[in-house]
């Protein structure tokens, strides 16, 4: 199966700030088949970007995604205190479809 | 616009089954297909199978192959997962989400543990 490598694994930022966070697959997942889940403490995962780089329905345009293949990356501009949370990268090129073990983003 | 509401928690003993549903409400098409995801205490998300009624299939993780069985009941849009054989590393919440390949929105989660 594909495993997806997130790093950094903590990000420590302040408000206002850029997180960049980046997932690696193991082998090529074909085509922009990614995507990129939010996960607040005690709530269930919200959906951010799918297709590698089209936001879902709601979402602020302070999120962007790009790349393709094997080498995703999800941006956070002007880190809002609610963008606090763990964020998770899932790929559904090659089943089973796989997650990334995570990348919390925190206050500095 | 869709909502999954997923069923209470469960406490198992050992060996046992569990069978979690996730019934979905609200303006869309009926037969969707729905993923079923859980995360362990202090674990990251991981991806335990789906179905997809519209084409009859399901697809599972390798390694819950064999114990879970998700299945869908379209007269009344409800989803279920039920695992067998449970043990202590089957403790977790466990999420639906409706869609096949990325997956929106999600239920509120169930919790499932497993203890003696």
């Amino acid at each position: 199966e594909i495993v997806l490598t997130q790093s950094p694994g903590t990000l420590s930022l302040s408000p206002g700030e850029t997180a960049t966070l980046s997932c690696r697959a193991s082998q090529n997942i074909g085509s922009s088949y990614l995507a990129w889940y939010q996960h607040r403490p005690g709530q269930a995962p919200r959906l951010l970007i799918h297709t590698a780089s089209t936001r879902a329905t709601g979402v602020p345009d302070r999120f962007s995604g790009s790349g393709s293949g094997a080498d995703v990356t999800l941006t956070i501009s002007r880190l809002e205190p609610e963008d606090f949370a763990v964020y998770y990268c899932q790929q559904y090129g090659v089943l089973p479809w796989t997650f990334g073990q995570g990348t919390k983003v925190e206050i500095k | 616009q869709v909502q999954l509401v997923q069923s209470g928690a469960e406490v198992k003993k050992p060996g046992s089954s569990v069978r979690v549903s996730c019934k979905a409400s609200g303006d869309a098409l009926s037969n969707f297909a729905v993923t079923w995801v859980r995360q362990a205490p202090g674990q990251g998300l991981e991806w335990m199978g789906r179905i997809v009624p519209m084409v009859g299939i399901t697809n599972y993780a390798p390694k819950f192959q064999g114990r879970v069985v998700i299945t869908a009941d379209k007269s009344t849009r409800t989803y279920y997962l039920e695992m067998t054989s449970l043990t202590s590393d089957d403790t977790a919440m466990y999420f639906c989400a409706r869609g096949g390949n990325w997956l929106d929105p999600w239920g509120q989660g169930t919790l499932v543990t497993v203890s003696s």
